[in-house]
């Protein structure tokens, strides 16, 4: 049972390429989110899929873009990296949005120098 | 705006100790609180949900109370092990969360359990 499965798990950018984080979710759920984790700030919410067809802004979501490619599938793009985008970066997924139990993938760590 | 507070930042305990983590939040029109492990350079694992509407759960040595009025959850964990240490999350899912930010994070407890 696989879950919730991020590529890749480490990555290093130069200021100013572009790449896309992949997720995928087999647990059938309608909703997934990206945070992103920085020391001390704890998990902040970039962007979120309520459903499939649908985006929406979180908290901190300059500089990312997203796909919800299907119901399994969900993408984050940085599309002119930034040394302040440096973070690790967890896909998640619930049931449905908002009221259910959060399942997290393991992680993207990025570095951008 | 959610404000999640975890007390203490960071707790060392012998093994065999109970022990308990807590966790505060401003706004208690929440879903649900949710508490978290996080071993290093890992994920994140869900220990205990616990509904708006609930007072408890339990998960084997884990058991998780929640207090909506007074904006209070606290995670004890009976007869800690080494296997125990890792950083432990609070999580709320709050209603009014205007900007969507459904999940607010607290920014831990990390648990050390020396033999």
């Amino acid at each position: 049972n696989a879950g919730v499965t991020q590529t890749p798990k480490f990555q290093v950018l130069k200021t100013g390429q572009s790449m896309t984080l992949q997720c995928a979710q087999d647990m059938n759920h309608n909703s997934m989110y990206w945070y992103r984790q920085d020391p001390g700030m704890g998990l902040r919410l970039i962007y979120y899929s309520a459903s499939e067809g649908t985006t929406d802004k979180g908290e901190v979501p300059n500089g990312y873009n997203v796909s919800r490619l299907n119901k399994r599938e969900f993408s984050l793009r940085l599309e002119s990296a930034a040394p302040s985008q440096t973070s690790v970066y967890f896909c998640a997924s619930s049931l449905t949005w908002g009221n259910t139990e959060a399942f997290f993938g393991q992680g993207t760590r990025l570095t951008v120098v | 705006k959610q404000e999640v507070t975890q007390i203490p930042a960071a707790l060392s305990v012998p093994e065999g100790e109970n022990l308990v983590l807590n966790c505060s939040f401003t706004d208690s029109a929440i879903y649900n609180l949710q508490w978290f492990r996080q071993d290093p350079g890992k994920g994140l694992t869900s220990l205990l949900l616990i509904q708006s509407s609930q007072r408890e759960q339990t998960s084997g040595r884990l058991n998780a109370s929640l207090d909506k009025s007074s904006g209070r959850s606290t995670l004890y964990i009976a007869a800690s092990q080494p296997g125990d240490s890792a950083t432990y999350l609070c999580a709320v899912n709050g209603i009014n969360t205007g900007t969507a930010s459904k999940l607010t994070f607290g920014t831990g407890t990390r648990l050390q359990v020396t033999l």
